[in-house]
């Protein structure tokens, strides 16, 4: 069984500039997770989406948005990116919403120059 | 607010040791409390987890004991190996009906180093 796929596993960006990250689930997940990850600030939650529906945001600034598509694949993207918004950014799913079992892929490393 | 404190940040322990990490969290309504493993380059992976109706719960050399009032738990790995060594992180999460729930929250992570 395929585990979560993310792609780019890796990108530079510039400030300014916008991003695109894409997820592909489990297959039979339907529960999409996103998660940022720095070295200062751990990891920290930033949507879920269930059914192509946001059902949960963290606090993060609207430049971070997120979908989920009718085959539970889940993008985000980061517009106007600033320096601070270098990160690995975890994608993780789950069977089912409202469950912290959840499975992660390898990430999104993103760097801003 | 950071709702999951971890510590210690960093520990190193000799191969055959016990690893002890500790957590503390303030929401009383968490009731779901994994543990993950992260090796470098990889996502995080869920290693035990425990639900705050029992006090402890073991697989095989990793266990977690639970302590309600106190609102700690802690991960005990015996007979650490080098194939340990990753970074471990705690959360705590409260189930609910769609739209009452909280995601997972974890701590800042630990690294630990067994040496061999």
């Amino acid at each position: 069984k395929a585990g979560v796929t993310q792609t780019p596993r890796y990108l530079i960006k510039t400030r300014g500039q916008q991003v695109t990250l894409s997820c592909s689930p489990i297959s039979g997940h339907r529960s999409v997770s996103w998660y940022q990850q720095t070295p200062g600030q751990g990891l920290q939650f930033l949507f879920e989406y269930f059914s192509e529906t946001q059902r949960n945001k963290g606090n993060f600034p609207g430049r971070f948005s997120g979908r989920q598509f009718s085959n539970s694949r889940s993008e985000m993207n980061v517009s106007t990116l600033e320096l601070g918004d270098s990160a690995l950014y975890l994608c993780a799913s789950s069977r089912s919403i409202n469950t912290g079992e959840l499975f992660f892929g390898e990430g999104s490393r993103l760097t801003v120059l | 607010q950071q709702q999951v404190k971890q510590s210690p940040q960093s520990l190193i322990v000799q191969k055959g040791g016990i690893s002890i990490i500790n957590c503390a969290y303030e929401n009383t309504a968490f009731d779901y409390f994994p543990w993950y493993q992260q090796f470098p380059g990889k996502g995080p992976a869920l290693l035990i987890a425990i639900r705050p109706d029992v006090s402890e719960k073991k697989e095989g050399r990793f266990t977690i004991s639970f302590n309600k009032s106190a609102k700690q738990f802690s991960l005990h790995i015996m007979d650490s190996q080098p194939g340990d060594s990753a970074t471990y992180f705690c959360a705590a999460s409260k189930g609910g009906t769609q739209g009452g729930s909280e995601k997972l929250v974890f701590g800042k992570g630990t690294k630990l180093t067994v040496n061999p």
